[in-house]
């Protein structure tokens, strides 16, 4: 069984702050991970994915991946108000159907 | 303005009731997918076309009966729903061996 786990929060930070949210996965054999915004009642987003381990930057989104511990974050920077929202972990294998699983994902509150 | 359209948005519905939910794709893809969003559980794959071929179908039951006539076009149709049926259903699109989906504004469905 595929999973992905996500801690549904919410989580709540202050304007200003760094956000950080965590997902693992079980399955070793997947090679993309995304992360999508979905705001409430609008449909998820991509805002980020990354495929090799390290760190992908993209404005204030920083997308870390350690594929040893089977981990995946986002962090980010500077966090405003907009930024609240629910985040969707996802990840995918390559080969087969090549459908990403998604996560029950995160909700972040941005209180100014 | 996204590249996946969903009509109609939302749609309440009796239970003896047959309705269908379409959904079009602007972006060239040959995979498209139907997702089912419940309060505070995962999304969850229904079904899967590629090249308009349904190569997923993820124990949905009999009630939903998706239709693919060609890459661009997907509908999802609906007959004797039970209320927790109810849900956001979304439609996504990709390449099948491409790294995202992309998905449409959804359809809040509400079943009575």
């Amino acid at each position: 069984q595929k999973e992905v786990e996500q801690n549904s929060g919410p989580l709540s930070v202050p304007e200003g702050a760094i956000a950080s949210l965590n997902c693992t996965y079980s399955d070793r054999g997947s090679q993309s991970f995304f992360w999508y915004r979905q705001y409430s009642g609008k449909s998820p987003e991509l805002i980020m994915s990354i495929y090799s381990n390290g760190d992908k930057e993209d404005g204030r989104f920083t997308a870390q991946l350690n594929k040893a511990s089977q981990y995946v974050s986002l962090l980010i920077r500077d966090s405003q108000p907009s930024d609240s929202a629910t985040y969707l972990c996802a990840a995918r294998r390559e080969g087969g159907s090549y459908i990403p699983t998604f996560g029950r994902g995160t909700s972040l509150i941005v209180h100014p | 303005e996204t590249g996946v359209t969903q009509t109609p948005r939302h749609l309440v519905m009796g239970m003896t009731n047959k309705k269908s939910l379409k959904c079009e794709q602007h972006l060239g893809h040959n995979a498209m997918y139907w997702y089912k969003q419940s309060a505070k559980k995962p999304l969850e794959l229904m079904f899967v076309y590629n090249f308009k071929e349904q190569t997923e179908n993820n124990s949905v039951p009999s009630r939903f009966s998706p239709e693919c006539p060609n890459s661009s076009h997907l509908f999802l149709h609906l007959h004797t729903l039970q209320p927790e049926d109810s849900a956001l259903y979304l439609c996504a699109s990709g390449e099948n061996s491409g790294n995202t989906i992309y998905f449409g504004e959804g359809s809040w469905l509400t079943v009575v």
